[in-house]
């Protein structure tokens, strides 16, 4: 099955300041890279993904970039703000196989912006 | 986007008994649902896959007969945890999706106290 890591596993900034979290995986097939945000006792919403053929997405402070060759993809936030506060998820996987959407988490990497 | 929604939010139950949690799809159709659970400050552990109109496939470590799984129409799935005890305190948490590979979408989520 899928290995998946994710560092830092907390993070704080300054309001203001850019956050990268990093998640590396095992499985070289796998072809969907989503990042997911939970807040304090709510479940996991998507807020962006990628999949395996582009290397970078972008929707306005929140970007992910992916190195296929090296098995990693990194969630960018710029500009953060308090209400980025919240632990933030990568859930890598296969598409097309009959797991259907079944995710395998990373371990969380919890980002706390000070005002 | 589509919602799933979970009930209850939350529950507190005496060890011993048994208690329900309910995932429905709101305004899609899901042949497959899953079971997560959470420990304060952990990731997310996949459970259970729940199959409409076929049996559940377990994760290794998890009693099928302890949490009995339900996916009686393409819109509920069930999860009851039965003879709880307090370490089945938890958050549980299920995701859906319209169709294999598409966006999983996730419940609120339920708060689980077992005294």
């Amino acid at each position: 099955g899928e290995n998946v890591e994710q560092h830092p596993s907390t993070l704080s900034v300054q309001e203001g300041d850019s956050a990268v979290i990093k998640c590396t995986y095992s499985d070289s097939a796998s072809n969907y890279f989503p990042w997911y945000k939970q807040e304090l006792g709510k479940g996991p919403q998507l807020i962006i993904d990628i999949r395996s053929n582009v290397g970078e997405k972008k929707d306005q402070r929140i970007a992910v970039t992916l190195n296929k060759t090296a098995k990693h993809f990194s969630l960018h936030i710029t500009e953060t703000q308090p209400e980025d506060s919240a632990v933030y998820f990568c859930a890598p996987r296969r598409e097309n196989n009959n797991a259907g959407n079944m995710l395998t988490f990373g371990g969380g990497t919890r980002l706390m912006v000070k005002p | 986007g589509a919602v799933v929604s979970q009930h209850p939010s939350w529950v507190i139950c005496k060890s011993g008994t048994s208690v329900k949690i309910e995932c429905r799809s709101l305004d899609f159709q899901a042949t497959t649902m899953f079971w997560y659970r959470q420990f304060p400050k952990q990731s997310l552990m996949l459970m259970a896959t729940s199959n409409e109109g076929s049996k559940a496939t377990y994760e290794q470590g998890v009693e099928k007969d302890k949490f009995l799984i339900n996916h009686a129409s393409l819109t509920l799935s069930t999860l009851t945890v039965t003879s709880a005890h307090p370490e089945d305190s938890s958050f549980y948490i299920c995701s859906a999706s319209h169709r294999v590979n598409t966006e999983a979408f996730f419940g609120q989520g339920t708060r689980l106290t077992v005294v």
